[in-house]
């Protein structure tokens, strides 16, 4: 595919649920990104990945969540026992190369827009 | 005080007007400023980048930075209805970490 994919687009959960948040990433692209926007806000960094390795999830709210990408390339945000507040929409973006010299470009996906009820 | 400021607006300029978004920044080891687009329930999109103080052109969009005030801002010129949307400045401090502003709503009136 030309871009970043995610899937689903749409997700409507009941509180409690469990919920999965998948992610395909360029082809090729090292380093992947996980967001969380709320309504009114920017982006809001949850974790990132190179290659198959979680190198950062200080972003992540809670224990309830939790990513992986186990062959470096798809990735997977699960929020387990969903609440109210997590409420947002969920961005995932990817760039060619890690981001050591802070200048490669990060490539968005369409997000999941995750409402819990 | 946020990481990254900016005022959400809405800024509202006429068509063919100038206009002026800006960005204000707190860590002064901040390396890298970013500005991006974000159309109404679509994914933001990068649109200029600057890393070293003073002006970049890239058609009709002016990015400028001055690290010493630790302030970006994004001019837009000849502003048509199709740039209306959401600004968001990102603000990178040497690693992959991003710290994104709220984003400024530009409408521009035809």
């Amino acid at each position: 595919g030309a871009g970043v994919s995610q899937s689903p687009r749409y997700k409507v959960a009941k509180r409690g649920q469990d919920v999965a948040l998948r992610c395909d990433p360029i082809s090729g692209h090292v380093s992947l990104f996980w967001y969380q926007q709320a309504l009114g806000q920017g982006p809001e960094f949850l974790t990132y990945f190179q290659n198959e390795a979680q190198l950062d999830k200080s972003g992540l709210p809670s224990d309830r969540f939790f990513a992986e990408r186990p062959e470096g390339s798809v990735s997977t945000l699960k929020i387990q026992r969903t609440q109210q507040e997590d409420s947002a929409v969920y961005l995932c973006a990817s760039s060619l190369v890690r981001l050591g010299g802070n200048r490669e470009t990060q490539y968005f996906g369409p997000g999941t827009r995750l409402l819990v009820l | 005080q946020k990481e990254v400021e900016q005022n959400s607006g809405p800024l509202s300029v006429p068509e063919g007007a100038i206009a002026s978004l800006n960005c204000t920044y707190s860590d002064r080891g901040s390396q890298s400023f970013f500005w991006y687009r974000q159309y109404s329930g679509k994914s933001p999109e990068l649109i200029m980048s600057i890393y070293s103080n003073g002006d970049k052109e890239d058609g009709r969009f002016t990015a400028q930075l001055n690290k010493a005030s630790q302030y970006v801002s994004l001019l837009i010129r000849d502003s048509q209805p199709s740039d209306s949307a959401t600004y968001l400045c990102a603000v990178n401090r040497g690693t992959y970490k991003y710290i994104f502003g709220t984003g400024t709503r530009l409408k521009v009136l035809a």
